[in-house]
């Protein structure tokens, strides 16, 4: 079974230029969820989506961080326009939540590493 | 607000010796708990959970963790390190009433000596 996919893996801009991060959970997981991880901290959430609804986003900039899931799939995170505090590792992870089964565990990608110049 | 402490930021261990992995927790019931391992340029990889039921919690590659319910601890610990055990591990804690999120300790970084 293919784990969480994201993309691109590194990614280096400059400042002021957007930038998108791409991810497809585990097939058949409901609810994905975006975290933050800058270096030397634990992950910090940004958005949570069960299904295509985004549940939790009140840890997400919302002046400048925008994110979609528009089938229930793969999802976008976009952060227009970067700022230098942005370099971070940017996580992607899936469970299956709330349904009979469902383990509630949540299944990372490999995140995508973003340097800002 | 739930939170997560894990007070040794730096711990290092020679092959064969054990580990023990401290992690506090705070939050007003009893939590989810989890242990994750994350290796350099990885994604994280959970080592083991707590929902209910037996404190004692078995994981995989031979970790396990006991919940304290009266020290709200749930340490991770292993009887002989391997070298491949060398990575960061990080405690999380999610509530009962949104079990989708998860607050994470800041890890505690691993070294195992030869």
């Amino acid at each position: 079974e293919a784990g969480v996919v994201q993309s691109p893996r590194y990614k280096i801009i400059e400042k002021k230029q957007p930038v998108a991060f791409w991810c497809n959970p585990i097939s058949g997981h409901n609810t994905l969820y975006w975290y933050l991880q800058n270096l030397g901290q634990g992950p910090e959430l940004l958005i949570r989506y069960e299904n295509e609804e985004a549940v939790d986003d009140s840890q997400l900039p919302k002046d400048r961080f925008s994110a979609e899931r528009l089938k229930g799939v793969d999802s976008t995170l976009k952060i227009q326009p970067a700022e230098l505090g942005d370099s971070a590792v940017y996580l992607c992870a899936s469970s299956l939540v709330g349904l009979a089964g469902g383990s509630n565990e949540q299944f990372f990608g490999p995140g995508t590493r973003l340097t800002v110049l | 607000a739930q939170s997560v402490t894990q007070p040794d930021i730096h711990i290092t261990v020679s092959e064969g010796a054990s580990l023990e992995l401290r992690c506090n927790y705070s939050y007003g019931a009893t939590p989810y708990l989890f242990w994750y391992v994350q290796s350099p340029g990885q994604g994280l990889q959970l080592l083991l959970k707590y929902f209910s039921g037996d404190t004692l919690v078995q994981g995989i590659k031979g970790f396990e963790a006991e919940f304290k319910r009266s020290q709200s601890s749930f340490n991770l610990r292993k009887p002989s390190v391997h070298w491949s055990d060398a990575a960061e591990y990080f405690c999380a804690v999610g509530a009962r009433t949104s079990y989708g999120k998860l607050t994470f300790g800041q890890g505690t970084i691993l070294t195992v000596h030869p």
